[in-house]
């Protein structure tokens, strides 16, 4: 069974540019989750979606950050613009659905703004 | 908003010792997972306690999970170089099914 994918895998890019991140979930998952680690640190989740509708974003910094899952499988994570303060990873996870807590994440984007 | 407490923060032991780390709140969570997470990679689930006083076993690790559902201990019998990384514990609250993230433990085993 193929395990979440994540692109890119490092990105680097200036202040005030934007930036995009896509992933893709375990197949038939319901649930998606990106978070946000900075280094050393858990994460900390920006959104979590449920097929296509969006369950929490009460920590998403929505003048900078926004994030879809139109089809209800892949999902993109945007930031514009990028400050300093965004470098991190950004992990994306899946899990199978309402009521299944066990998440299962890819491998991360490690985003660095200069 | 819930927190979830590890400590300690930073462990470096030498290969062969034991060690334990653990996991702490003050309200009550449903179920308690453990992910191990390498430099740069994401998180990898190795166990879900659900029940109060649960206890599993994987290889050399030994996963308790508290009696009132508000602690979890991670016990490593003779610690290998492979151990090394970051152990995270992430709890479902019982009120609202929100998944609370602990900031983990970075262990370090050297050989």
């Amino acid at each position: 069974e193929a395990g979440v994918a994540q692109s890119p895998r490092y990105k680097i890019i200036e202040k005030r540019q934007s930036v995009a991140f896509w992933c893709n979930p375990i197949s038939g998952h319901a649930t998606l989750y990106w978070y946000q680690q900075i280094l050393g640190q858990g994460p900390k989740l920006l959104i979590q979606f449920q097929n296509n509708g969006v369950v929490d974003d009460s920590q998403l910094p929505k003048d900078r950050f926004s994030a879809e899952r139109l089809k209800g499988v892949d999902s993109t994570l945007k930031i514009q613009p990028a400050k300093l303060e965004d470098s991190a990873v950004y992990l994306c996870a899946s899990s199978l659905g309402q009521g299944h807590y066990e998440q299962y994440f890819g491998p991360g984007t490690r985003l660095t703004v200069t | 908003t819930q927190l979830l407490e590890q400590s300690p923060q930073f462990l470096s032991i030498q290969e062969g010792e034991n060690l334990t780390v653990y996991c702490n709140s003050s309200s009550v969570f449903s179920s308690l997972q453990w992910y191990r997470q390498e430099p740069g990679e994401g998180p990898v689930l190795l166990v879900t306690v659900v029940t109060g006083g649960e206890v599993k076993k994987l290889k050399r690790l030994t996963f308790q999970f508290g009696d009132a559902r508000k602690d979890s201990s991670l016990h490593i019998t003779a610690a290998q170089p492979g151990d090394t990384g970051l152990y995270l514990c992430a709890g479902v609250e019982d009120s609202n099914y929100q998944l609370i993230w602990g900031a983990g433990t970075k262990l370090i085993i050297k050989p």
